[in-house]
């Protein structure tokens, strides 16, 4: 079974220019998360949707952060501009959060490089 | 007092030992507990559910503490493959759930 697809895995860009993350959650699954991991802060929520609407962005770090889901199977992070201190893995997961499984399946990440 | 806490390690423990991890927790509206396993440069995956009970995985033990609003995470006879990152996750029941993962516990399992 397909898991939660991330792209790109591993982007190096320069500071000031656009960086866009892509992600397909598993099928069938409700809930979508975009997650920010650093060694100085850990795993971060930046933002989750439920069916698609967007539920809580509090952890959006600034306006230069945004995120979209246009339809089920498909979101996306942006960035711009892009600064060094976003420099970080970012995770997308999606869930089902039925009463039956409450389980959080994690993609492999994207790991951003700004210089 | 922050939402979770772990003592962030790392535990450097001998193959065969027994090692616990503790997770607390500030929010008695907490819904569901989790343990996660992160790897080096890896995603997070679910290690195991906490059940009000407590619950067992093979070496695995699991256990909640409502009243003192912590999990905790045993592992007997441990495994050089067991050198992970141990991360305690629960979920808030509001309007719409809320997952929020603890800073993590480093275990490194020694020969």
């Amino acid at each position: 079974d397909a898991g939660v697809i991330q792209s790109p895995r591993h982007e190096v860009t320069e500071m000031g220019q656009e960086v866009t993350l892509r992600c397909k959650p598993i099928s069938g699954h409700d809930y979508l998360f975009w997650y920010r991991q650093t060694m100085m802060r850990g795993l971060e929520l930046l933002i989750y949707f439920n069916n698609n609407v967007p539920i809580d962005d509090s952890g959006m770090p600034e306006d230069r952060f945004s995120a979209k889901m246009p339809n089920a199977s498909f979101s996306t992070l942006k960035i711009q501009p892009s600064e060094p201190r976003d420099s970080a893995v970012y995770f997308c997961a999606s869930s089902p959060h039925t009463g039956a499984d409450d389980t959080i399946y994690f993609g492999e990440g994207s790991w951003l490089t700004v210089v | 007092r922050k939402e979770v806490e772990q003592d962030p390690g790392p535990f450097n423990v001998p193959e065969g030992a027994t090692v616990a991890f503790n997770c607390t927790y500030s929010n008695s509206a907490s819904q569901s507990f989790f343990w996660y396993r992160q790897d080096c440069r890896k995603e997070p995956k679910l290690l195991m559910s906490v059940y009000s009970s407590g619950n067992e995985d093979g070496r695995f033990t699991a256990q909640l503490n409502r009243a003192s609003q912590y999990i905790s995470l045993l592992i007997r006879d441990s495994k050089l493959s067991d050198s992970a990152t141990y991360l305690c996750v629960f979920t808030m029941k509001t309007s719409y759930d809320k997952v929020i993962f603890g800073p993590g516990t480093s275990l490194s399992v020694i020969p």
